[in-house]
């Protein structure tokens, strides 16, 4: 069965600190990656999405940065956090093969804190 | 564009009552929809999801959402509610061209004892 981990599980970071939250997916190969950024515990935020190694799409420009180096790798990144960064960063993956079978599944959150 | 709504922020029933949160959606093409449960601090958990055929589709949990093609929703039922249902629910549409996924703003469920 698949899996998707998340780490940390929370962070604290000052402002101008660089930022980096991985995520890693187990039993599938080639999955589309997410990075959601979750604010005031409600809507959902799409950040990156992934459909293959070093292929990002971005969706909101801002100073955050994505990479997929490995195939079930995604890696969020920002050089110098602001305090508008404070929020619940989510990773998801889906099979991406077929729309009819497609799904998200979300991995565990990561609570990051700028102060 | 692909959208879904969730009407209403916040849901409160008592136990042992049936439940609905309401979703409705925007899309071209042929709908896949998608519903969500969030507990505290964790990520979304994958509830049902309807893709064709019958349109009362079961999921996890006991809970069940009605596709209405007419009306252009796809509520979430369940017909007894429990305190541990509390949580927050969304909504999903899946982009049929792209590899996208459009989630409502999310609804509160609150289950009173």
């Amino acid at each position: 069965s698949q899996t998707i981990h998340q780490w940390p599980a929370t962070l604290v970071q000052p402002v101008g600190s660089p930022l980096s939250l991985e995520c890693t997916v187990e039993g599938t190969s080639n999955p589309n990656l997410y990075w959601y950024r979750q604010a005031a515990g409600r809507g959902l935020q799409l950040l990156f999405y992934s459909v293959g190694i070093g292929q990002i799409s971005s969706e909101v420009p801002q100073n955050l940065s994505a990479s997929r180096p490995q195939d079930r790798q995604f890696i969020l990144s920002s050089k110098k956090l602001l305090l508008s960064d404070s929020g619940f960063y989510l990773c998801a993956w889906s099979d991406g093969l077929a729309v009819s079978t497609d799904t998200q599944y979300f991995g565990p959150g990561t609570r990051l804190t700028v102060l | 564009a692909q959208s879904v709504a969730q009407p209403e922020d916040q849901v409160n029933v008592a136990e042992g009552n049936p439940l609905t949160v309401k979703c409705t959606y925007s899309v071209s093409g042929n709908p896949y929809l998608f519903w969500y449960v969030q507990y505290p601090n964790r990520g979304l958990q994958f509830l049902l999801k309807y893709i064709t055929g019958d349109n009362l589709v079961k999921g996890s949990y006991g809970f069940e959402a009605e596709f209405n093609k007419s009306q252009t929703s796809f509520h979430l039922k369940k017909p007894s509610a429990l305190v541990s249902d509390s949580a927050l629910y969304f909504c999903a549409v899946r982009d049929s061209n792209f590899n996208k996924f459009y989630f409502g703003s999310g609804t509160k469920l609150n289950v009173k004892p």
